[in-house]
């Protein structure tokens, strides 16, 4: 059973775009909300988390926004280079000292 | 300092041997967990644990599959008589006791049946 639902499955944007990829969840005991980067080859980085007592959070170029009431956090990407391009998973899990539900990730392309 | 080491990196073997994944986690780190990556899949929680609590066991797929970590630090995950479908990219993570620590990867064992 699939805690976390992602989409879109892949996503190709050109450089300067903006990708949105969209999270969401049922477990009301989730209060951790992460997103890794993976290149290829590589293991999962983790890019940017939230908790659900901010409705924003950003760092650097990269931006969660949180929906509570709707259970839906989602990644926008300001300003996507081509170096953006990796597959990106967002995740759930009642605390950061927790296993991580995660969702089936997103193949993002940025082109030149 | 070091960050999670795994070893091998790479695994082939045939259908029906045994197998052991080593995981060595960043030093002072309490938490362990174990994931699986099937290809073009997302990541697939197997086990973990935390400190000296008993390990949730919940993600195992299959009595063939069985961790353990010892003295709170190195951990083995053992799959017996592999089968096909176990081929994938075995993950492990650390984490702090902090309830802000992120969870840090290891590179993985890939692991393929033949």
């Amino acid at each position: 059973q699939q805690q976390v639902k992602q989409s879109p499955q892949s996503l190709i944007v050109q450089k300067g775009g903006i990708p949105i990829i969209n999270c969401a969840y049922e477990n009301t005991a989730f209060d951790y909300f992460p997103w890794y980067q993976q290149f290829p080859g590589k293991s999962p980085a983790l890019l940017i988390a939230i908790r659900p007592d901010v409705s924003e959070k950003k760092e650097g170029r990269f931006t969660i926004s949180f929906n509570k009431s709707a259970k839906q956090f989602s990644l926008h990407i300001m300003d996507s280079q081509p170096g953006d391009s990796a597959t990106y998973f967002c995740a759930a899990s009642p605390n950061s000292g927790y296993a991580l539900n995660f969702g089936k990730g997103t193949s993002l392309l940025v082109t030149p | 300092g070091a960050g999670v080491s795994q070893s091998p990196s790479n695994k082939v073997t045939e259908k029906g041997k045994d197998v052991e994944l080593r995981c060595d986690p960043i030093s002072g780190h309490t938490a362990l967990y174990w994931y699986r990556q099937s290809l073009g899949q997302g990541l697939e929680f197997l086990i973990y644990f935390q400190g000296n609590s008993a390990p949730d066991k919940s993600g195992l797929p299959s009595d063939r599959f069985s961790a353990e970590r010892t003295g709170g630090s190195v951990s083995t995950l053992t799959i017996q008589r592999t089968q096909q479908e176990d081929s994938a990219v075995y993950l492990c993570a650390s984490s702090g006791l902090n309830s802000n620590q992120p969870q840090h990867f290891g590179d993985g064992t890939r692991l393929s049946i033949l």
